[in-house]
């Protein structure tokens, strides 16, 4: 079965420092997200992607956030000058059609821990 | 502020018996409720999207049910079994945006 691959599994980055995580998303979707699960909290939306574009952004999605699809296959999110505050677990996703559909779900990603020190 | 209650935050049952838990989200402006399965060290596993209020959806020994104008879902699983531990996610369709709930850790003992 077709499945969404992240890469790398875990990234430990210095303070300050720019982080790429990257993200294969099954192949005929079209739509794809960014999720984030800070320890002991509940998963959040960080963004949404359809035809080189953001559909939807959260407002943890500021500035030192940008997503991009350079080679229409892979999914990056970079963040720029890492603060304490972003180690977490980052999830990629995504789906066939746009959410909400009946029998029409996400598929995610096993995640990467992302740890800033 | 869109807000997802759980409920329990976590549960813990033996082999064989039956359960269930619930997620509370706005009765307001519904478009869907996602329900996944969450083993640790694996990714989130797609179990239901419900649309329509009164829906019922069954896999296997896991079913759903949806009450959209009093804001509720309701998970059920039969005959737990020690496999069926992991943390249940549920999450409503809003604008666009999935607003996850903190889900409820299911534990199966033996």
């Amino acid at each position: 079965e077709p499945e969404v691959t992240q890469t790398p599994s875990h990234q430990v980055t210095q303070m300050g420092q720019e982080v790429i995580l990257r993200c294969v998303p099954i192949s005929n979707h079209l739509y794809f997200y960014w999720y984030r699960q800070i320890l002991g909290q509940k998963v959040e939306f960080l963004v949404s992607f359809y035809n080189n574009e953001i559909s939807e952004k959260s407002e943890i999605f500021d500035d030192q956030f940008s997503v991009e699809r350079p080679d229409g296959s892979n999914f990056t999110l970079k963040i720029r000058s890492t603060k304490l505050e972003d180690s977490a677990m980052y999830f990629c996703a995504s789906s066939e059609i746009p959410l909400g559909q009946p029998n029409q779900p996400q598929h995610f990603g096993d995640g990467t821990r992302l740890s800033i020190l | 502020i869109l807000n997802v209650e759980q409920s329990p935050q976590s549960l813990h049952v033996q082999e064989g018996d039956s359960t269930n838990f619930t997620c509370s989200f706005p009765s307001s402006n519904f478009y869907a409720l996602h329900w996944y399965r969450w083993e640790t060290a694996k990714s989130p596993e797609a179990l239901f999207v419900m649309t329509l209020n009164g829906d019922e959806k069954k896999k296997g020994r896991i079913s759903a049910t949806l009450n959209t104008k009093e804001g509720y879902s309701y998970l059920y699983i039969k005959g737990s079994q020690p496999e069926d531990s992991a943390t249940y996610l549920c999450a409503f369709l809003a604008g666009g945006k999935l607003i996850f709930g903190q889900g409820t850790e299911l534990s199966v003992k033996p």
